[in-house]
């Protein structure tokens, strides 16, 4: 069985733009979530989505979103990019939302802003 | 509101010897459940263990084995004959209802260095 796959791995970009980045699921697995990691910050939780819905949302601003497909795959987007969101971005997936999912991560998407 | 406290940024052994990992938590959720996820240069989060807020049984499964003390709101992870390829960073997360769905709260890490 696959993995949680992310894409790209890699990512640079400049202060102001935005960014989209990619993650596909465990087959079967219909809840995804994303995480922040940084160094000074460490692992935030960024937002949970499950059948389409967004089900629960971190401590950060508009600027991050994201959806969910009909496939369960997922997206997030950052507009305006700052330099402090230099960061890990990691994706995970269960079969349910519930607080005793174990989940499954992707290697990431390594985002640098200059 | 939830929080996980690993206090022991790096750890640094001789292969061979046996090192634990310590973990405190806080909640106000009667039931809640504790993991600890492996974190290799690759950067992919590994789940290496859950235990539910009823389940007080330690376990032991190979070189791992988990000390949980609810007494004590720890949640501590040792391994036995430490091998080079146990080097990683080691994540200690929390989840339950007052956080929402399944999302974890970590705590900040301990990178484990394992050398021969």
């Amino acid at each position: 069985k696959a993995g949680v796959t992310q894409t790209p791995r890699y990512l640079i970009k400049t202060r102001g733009q935005q960014v989209t980045l990619s993650c596909s699921p465990i087959s079967g697995h219909r809840s995804v979530s994303w995480y922040q990691q940084t160094p000074g910050q460490g692992l935030q939780f960024l937002f949970e989505y499950f059948s389409e819905t967004q089900r629960n949302k971190g401590n950060f601003p508009g600027r991050f979103s994201g959806r969910q497909f009909s496939n369960s795959r997922s997206e997030m987007n950052v507009s305006t990019l700052e330099l402090g969101d230099s960061a890990l971005y990691l994706c995970a997936s269960s079969l349910g939302q519930g607080p005793n999912e174990k989940l499954f991560f992707g290697s990431g998407t390594q985002l640098s802003v200059l | 509101a939830q929080k996980v406290t690993q206090a022991q940024t790096e750890i640094s052994v001789v292969e061979k010897e046996d090192v634990t990992l310590d973990c405190v938590y806080e909640t106000r959720d009667t039931t809640y459940y504790l993991f600890w996820y492996k974190q290799p240069p690759s950067g992919e989060l590994v789940f290496l263990i859950r235990r539910n807020s009823f389940d007080e049984q330690n376990e032991i499964s190979g070189r791992y084995s988990w000390n949980f003390q609810k007494s004590t709101s720890s949640f501590n992870f040792t391994i036995t004959a430490s091998q080079v390829v146990d080097s990683a960073v080691y994540f200690c997360a929390l989840s339950g209802p007052s956080g929402g769905g399944n999302k974890l709260t970590f705590g900040t890490g301990t990178q484990l260095k394992v050398e021969l």
